[in-house]
């Protein structure tokens, strides 16, 4: 079993609705972090967070730490966010991080 | 503040060579970490460098080594390439370590191992 899952692993959406990304994690963790990736390659981190809820713009993310659970949200979703959105966590106290499979978002206009 | 950057972008080298990669972190950040990204392994921690110390290693081969320079750049090489090194590799820079603090990557090196 991953440390790390994701779901789903494929998303694809209507410009404006409203989407949801899971990320579950067996380890403990001080931070939980979501990244997105998009097609060149380069890795922008979206948000650290560890505990309650995130805003920045439309994305919204959550985390709860005792059922090992968070969600990102993305509301009035754009062709833009079309990317891979992956949840990482570092399973100690040091620099290293344990990766979701990404989950692959894809935005129709 | 200028971003995390890395050289070479792209790199294509022949099985047995072995080459090296260049990170150079924001201002400021002290730790450094390097991940290689293939399709089917998806994002995987090699190590990560401290104070010029390596802190943190990953599940890889002693063919994948890395250092810290005092001005906080590092820089990774792998030794007789193989096929399967070919993969994007990043780095990440942060103040302290991912658990604590945002962690911020550079663009990667996308290297091909024919």
């Amino acid at each position: 079993k991953n440390e790390v899952e994701q779901s789903p692993q494929n998303l694809t959406a209507q410009e404006g609705e409203f989407i949801t990304i899971n990320c579950s994690y067996s380890v403990g963790i001080s931070a939980l972090h979501w990244l997105q990736q998009h097609p060149g390659g380069g890795i922008v981190s979206l948000f650290m967070l560890s505990s309650g809820k995130k805003k920045h713009g439309r994305l919204i993310a959550t985390i709860n730490i005792q059922e090992k659970h968070s969600s990102l949200h993305i509301t009035a979703s754009h062709p833009r966010d079309s990317a891979v959105y992956i949840c990482a966590v570092p399973p100690g106290s040091q620099g290293n991080l344990i990766f979701g499979k990404g989950t692959k978002l894809s935005v129709k206009p | 503040k200028a971003g995390v950057t890395q050289t070479p972008r792209y790199l294509i080298k022949t099985r047995g060579q072995q080459v090296t990669l260049s990170c150079s972190p924001i201002s400021g950040h002290r730790s450094v970490s390097w991940y290689q990204q293939t399709p089917g392994q998806g994002l995987q921690f090699l190590f990560e460098y401290f104070s010029e110390t390596q802190r943190n290693k990953g599940n890889f081969p002693g063919r994948f080594s890395g250092r810290q320079f005092s001005n906080s750049r590092s820089e990774m090489n792998v030794s007789t390439l193989e096929l399967g090194d070919s993969a994007l590799y990043l780095c990440a820079s942060s103040l302290v370590g991912s658990s604590s603090y945002e962690q911020y990557f550079g663009p990667g090196t996308r290297l091909t191992v024919t």
